[in-house]
């Protein structure tokens, strides 16, 4: 069955950087895109960002442009997103997210189990 | 201030019907697919609706989505106590702001 597995919580400091990991598995992992979503506490949801684990292309929620990186490693059939200058206002849970149909629509079928962010001095 | 506006909390009894609405503009909802999420308190939100009224396998037909113009509105009838969760739109939006998926804020709905 489809799963895509998070890496664990982070605690960050204002400035710093941090790299979540998705790792895909149960479907052909070059077929699908990955987006990730995130969730501030007590607040909705976010659209980060998409990438083509087939191709490595990404294109980025305007407001994070210069800031968010995704990549994949083919190799593991993970992704990776990096969010780099963090601010106290990127404390959120991180979500990777496959959609139902090959594609980038957002029919997000298949989530990861999250990876809580905290940024704090 | 999100994109799309959803009212933010929506009841029902048990056994009532029950709509959702997410408003947008020309630049989303007025000419791409709406979808739908629900989610549950400390879980990863379940997708509804795709491509404005279709229905995942395992979705019950009690939820349905359907778009107007620039609206969309999710509706849910024969209300269960399961229902309750927040529930969000989305939308790819290509106006001026620039082009990405939009969400809606998000609608707390209650199960009297």
């Amino acid at each position: 069955q489809v799963q895509l597995v998070q890496s664990g919580a982070e605690v960050k400091r204002p400035g710093a950087s941090v790299k979540v990991s998705c790792k895909a598995s149960g479907y052909t992992f070059s077929s699908y895109f990955i987006h990730w979503v995130r969730q501030a506490p007590g607040q909705g949801l976010e659209w980060m960002g998409i990438i083509n684990p087939g191709g490595g292309t990404t294109n980025y929620a305007q407001k994070l442009q210069g800031r968010v990186t995704m990549t994949r490693d083919t190799s593991t059939s993970t992704v990776y997103m990096e969010l780099s200058s963090l601010r106290f206002e990127d404390t959120a849970v991180y979500y990777c997210a496959r959609p139902l149909y090959g594609g980038d629509n957002l029919d997000l079928q298949h989530w990861g189990q999250g990876t809580l962010v905290t940024v704090s001095s | 201030q999100s994109v799309l506006t959803q009212p933010p909390s929506a009841s029902g009894t048990p056994g009532q019907r029950v709509t959702i609405s997410c408003s947008g503009s020309t630049s989303n909802i007025g000419r791409n697919n709406v979808y739908w999420y629900q989610q549950l308190p400390g879980t990863a939100p379940k997708l509804l609706i795709y491509r404005n009224n279709e229905r995942p396998s395992g979705v019950p037909d009690r939820f349905s989505g359907s778009t107007s113009g620039t609206s969309a509105s999710l509706a849910i009838s024969g209300l269960r106590s399961e229902d309750e969760a927040d529930y969000y739109c989305a939308a790819w939006d290509d106006g001026l702001s620039g082009r990405g998926w939009v969400f809606g804020g998000g609608t707390k709905l209650t199960v009297l």
